[in-house]
């Protein structure tokens, strides 16, 4: 089965300060990848997709943004935190929307 | 696109007792209907899914049943336990690629 390798577990940034998430996946190729944030005591709200090699969907206009530069890597950026992108960030693998998706460990980010 | 609904948000039950949680989707389409448990500060992780060539679908005390019709589907957890308390979320498919989850629901398992 697929794992999928998050980090940092936890991270706490200054407003105004860069991000960088990174997650990679094995135990499968060509995988579709996803980025979820989950606001304390809430759901999973979708801020991007990948089905491919630099094929980026973003669902929810923000200042973060992601890449997919290989197969099994992708990262989540922002240039400058806001207060609001607190939460708990969680990379997710599948295989088409008719699979089980996969989810890494996720990050929990604080901006302070 | 898909939308999905769930309910009920939070759901407290006794120990022993049974627990149900609802979900309706809009897109007849939709094929495919996963249920995820979320323990505290920890990731989803899938627990059942059914296919919509079923009705009901049976995994030891969880059961997921699926009206097409109504566009309903439902996770029952019976002889609940302490270690059933958790976030469950519900989801289906908005189009090929894409995920559309409930909002969840906070079971309370009291002993």
């Amino acid at each position: 089965s697929q794992t999928i390798h998050q980090w940092p577990a936890t991270l706490v940034q200054p407003v105004g300060s860069p991000l960088s998430l990174e997650c990679t996946v094995e135990g499968t190729s060509n995988p579709n990848l996803y980025w979820y944030r989950q606001a304390a005591g809430r759901g999973l709200q979708l801020l991007f997709y990948s089905v491919g090699i630099g094929q980026i969907s973003s669902e929810v206009p923000q200042n973060l943004s992601a890449s997919r530069p290989q197969d099994r890597q992708f990262i989540l950026s922002s240039k400058k935190l806001l207060l609001s992108d607190s939460g708990f960030y969680l990379c997710a693998s599948g295989q088409g929307a008719r699979t089980e998706a996969f989810f890494g460990q996720g990050t929990r980010l604080t901006v302070v | 696109g898909e939308n999905v609904e769930q309910h009920p948000s939070t759901l407290s039950v006794q120990e022993g007792d049974s627990a149900v949680i609802k979900c309706t989707y809009s897109d007849s389409a939709s094929n495919y209907f996963p249920w995820y448990k979320q323990e505290l500060g920890k990731r989803p992780q899938l627990i059942i899914d059914i296919r919509s060539n079923v009705g009901e679908k049976k995994d030891q005390r969880i059961a997921v049943t699926l009206n097409k019709t109504a566009k309903h589907f439902s996770l029952h957890i019976t002889e609940t336990q302490p270690e059933d308390s958790a976030v469950y979320f519900c989801a289906a498919p908005s189009g090929t690629y894409k995920y559309i989850f409930g909002t969840g629901t906070r079971l309370k398992v009291l002993a």
